[in-house]
């Protein structure tokens, strides 16, 4: 059964860091891995989606890797802003099953 | 597209009521997933469907639930009775297929039991 471990569990910095958030997952044999973001009150929404024969995929100033082998994926977030304030979690796919989610990182940006 | 809809937003009842939470998935997705999310136990899958059919119901709690696909545009799931345990966030997601496919949520249905 997959097992889905974030770390930090909640991460404070000044507008302005790069910052990195950890996935680990047990099941290595995954299809894919996406990282979401949930606003308070909100739904998640989709951010980045790594096909297992990515190592990395970008959008804007997000960034996320792929180590299949090792069970781990990193989101980088360069030049964070306040609007950045959310919980982010990430969801490995192995392919048979529906999406199994970390507890996420509840990331607070100060101005 | 409207994304995925869910209704109503909030629901306040009392123990022991009959609980109805609604979803409507984005048009042209064949799957469709029920997740619970609580601040103890993170986001947990409760049923998911397959072209209106379920295909795992293991994370429904009990018996008091129960979940529908009558057709492709539109699910529900129930809860009866209802009891305080049963408060939570639950969301609806869809995608284009189970595997492999990116999954898009809806904004949830926060429920309180008193």
């Amino acid at each position: 059964k997959q097992e889905v471990t974030q770390i930090p569990a909640a991460l404070s910095v000044p507008e302005g860091e790069n910052l990195v958030l950890n996935c680990s997952f047990t099941d290595s044999a995954i299809y894919n891995l996406q990282w979401f973001r949930q606003d308070p009150g909100k739904g998640l929404t989709s951010l980045l989606l790594i096909q297992s024969s990515q190592r990395e995929q970008t959008s804007g100033r997000l960034n996320a890797s792929l180590d299949k082998s090792s069970g781990r994926s990193t989101l980088y977030i360069a030049a964070s802003q306040p609007g950045d304030s959310a919980t982010y979690l990430c969801a490995p796919d192995s392919g048979n099953t529906p999406l199994v989610f970390g507890k996420g990182t509840r990331l607070s940006v100060i101005a | 597209d409207a994304g995925v809809i869910q209704s109503p937003r909030h629901e306040v009842t009392e123990m022991g009521q009959e609980v109805t939470l609604r979803c409507k998935p984005i048009s042209g997705h064949n799957s469709l997933f029920w997740y619970r999310q609580t601040m103890m136990r993170g986001l947990e899958l409760l049923i998911y469907f397959n072209n209106n059919v379920p295909i795992d119901d293991s994370g429904m709690p009990e018996d008091r639930f129960s979940a529908k696909m009558p057709n492709a545009s539109f699910s529900t799931l129930k809860i009866q009775p209802s009891e305080p345990r049963d408060s939570a966030v639950y969301f609806c997601a869809s995608s284009f297929r189970s595997e492999a496919g990116e999954l898009f949520f809806g904004e949830g249905s926060r429920l309180t039991v008193l």
